[in-house]
């Protein structure tokens, strides 16, 4: 187990609710990413935070809100969510000041969307 | 955008044979790092390798190792001894020196046949 978790593990939803998933990590990181992992995709990139500011939006549907709070908690709110939506999100966070900038990821939240 | 390519879906390997997984990207830049990650089935994504475009050295780490070559934008991993804790999705990375934003291939599923 890495020094980034991610909850709920798992969450089922219906199109109309509101919910959020949770990132933590522990390894003193100033960077934190939101993927979405589907099958036979590629990882797409959906948010970047560097020292608590947004860097990158690549393009995500206004139905899902980041928040980043400090740099060591990522949130990703959800609401009126489409069945395509459904996927693993990974969160990741890496150091900016460090050699090879390696991402560590956490376990992810596998999201069904009714 | 840099784009990575997994030409391999899916892999198998014998129990302590030796395989190889193929990368390539596509980048203009001439300074970046590579990547290769483990996700084993319902686990974490976890670091295996890494390579520093730089360095003409291939890395190695125990049993895994990489086949850089700059010019031919390929950084392939080979896994050698293979063990049954080996059965994984393989992801290979790209990082340029200059951003946090990471890219992604689709994966390659091996399977370790005991």
């Amino acid at each position: 187990e890495t020094g980034v978790t991610q909850t709920p593990r798992h969450l089922v939803m219906g199109m109309t609710n509101k919910k959020s998933l949770k990132c933590e990590q522990h390894l003193g990181h100033n960077a934190m990413y939101w993927y979405k992992q589907s099958a036979k995709k590629p990882l797409e990139l959906m948010f970047v935070y560097n020292f608590k500011e947004q860097t990158e939006n690549n393009s995500v549907p206004s139905r899902f809100s980041p928040e980043c709070p400090n740099s060591s908690h990522l949130f990703l709110h959800l609401h009126t969510l489409q069945p395509e939506d459904s996927a693993l999100y990974l969160c990741a966070s890496t150091s900016s000041g460090s050699r090879y900038n390696e991402q560590f990821f956490g376990p992810g939240t596998r999201l069904t969307v009714l | 955008a840099q784009t990575v390519t997994q030409s391999q879906p899916e892999m198998s390997v014998q129990e302590a044979e030796t395989v190889t997984l193929s990368c390539t990207y596509d980048t203009s830049e001439s300074d970046y790092y590579l990547f290769w990650y483990k996700q084993p089935p319902s686990r974490q994504m976890i670091l295996v390798i890494r390579q520093e475009a730089y360095k003409q050295q291939n890395a190695t780490e125990n049993r895994f190792s990489v086949n850089f070559q700059k010019a031919a934008k390929s950084f392939s991993l080979k896994i050698s001894d293979s063990q049954l804790g080996d059965a994984a999705m393989y992801f290979c990375a790209y990082r340029s020196a200059r951003g946090n934003q990471f890219y992604f291939g689709t994966g390659t599923s091996l399977t370790v046949i005991p």
